[in-house]
């Protein structure tokens, strides 16, 4: 059973556009909710994350929505560009903080 | 360079032969952890370590071994391998509390015959 749920699979984009990434969670203990990209034959790189106190995260081009209530958080490219193609994963962590929970990721393709 | 490495990157292998991925961060990391990653299932945490001597299950734990001797070294040993293990594993390392980033090894595919 996955603990966080990742949607879409796949996005296309056109360069400029504005990318949106979903994903939902069950947990109420969670309280950290990192965002991963992800480019071909490398490893995950933290790209930004969010705590429950604020709705909102922002930095440069990609911003965190939190909804504490709905249990749902998105990631958001503004501005998308052809070197952001990779896949995306959002992640939470709480009830145990040593434990990672992951969605099952999005591939982004940002078309010229 | 900050780093953590993980060796070999690639494996074949044969169903049965205990094989072992190593995994070291040159960081001073407390802490150390085991991930896989499959299409469809995003990644998934085999198993973690907070410290020397110190390691626990994560969510797939399953067929895996882990061993935690020295800080800068995690290895995953798969003691009798089986073809439902092939797939991407990462390690990855962290400094301090949860809320402090993860950072992750370049990746070994296994195949499993």
């Amino acid at each position: 059973q996955q603990q966080v749920k990742q949607s879409p699979q796949s996005l296309i984009v056109q360069k400029g556009g504005i990318s949106i990434i979903n994903c939902a969670y069950e947990n109420t203990a969670f309280d950290y909710f990192p965002w991963y990209q992800q480019f071909p034959g490398k490893g995950p790189a933290l790209l930004i994350a969010i705590r429950p106190d604020v709705s909102e995260k922002k930095e440069g081009r990609f911003t965190i929505s939190f909804n504490k209530s709905a249990k749902q958080f998105s990631l958001h490219i503004m501005d998308s560009q052809p070197g952001d193609s990779a896949t995306y994963f959002c992640a939470a962590n709480g009830d145990n903080f040593n434990k990672f929970y992951f969605g099952s990721g999005t591939k982004l393709n940002v078309k010229p | 360079e900050a780093q953590v490495t993980q060796n070999p990157r690639y494996l074949i292998t044969v169903t049965g032969k205990k094989l072992t991925v190593t995994c070291s961060q040159n960081m001073n990391h407390e802490y150390m952890s085991w991930y896989r990653q499959d299409p469809g299932l995003g990644l998934r945490q085999i198993y973690y370590s907070m410290n020397v001597e110190v390691t626990d299950k994560g969510d797939v734990p399953e067929g895996y071994k882990v061993s935690r001797k020295e800080k800068r070294n995690f290895p995953l040993i798969l003691e009798s391998p089986s073809p439902n293990q092939t797939s991407l594993y990462f390690c990855a390392s962290r400094w301090g509390g949860p809320y402090n980033e993860q950072f992750f090894g370049p990746g070994t595919r296994l195949t499993v015959l």
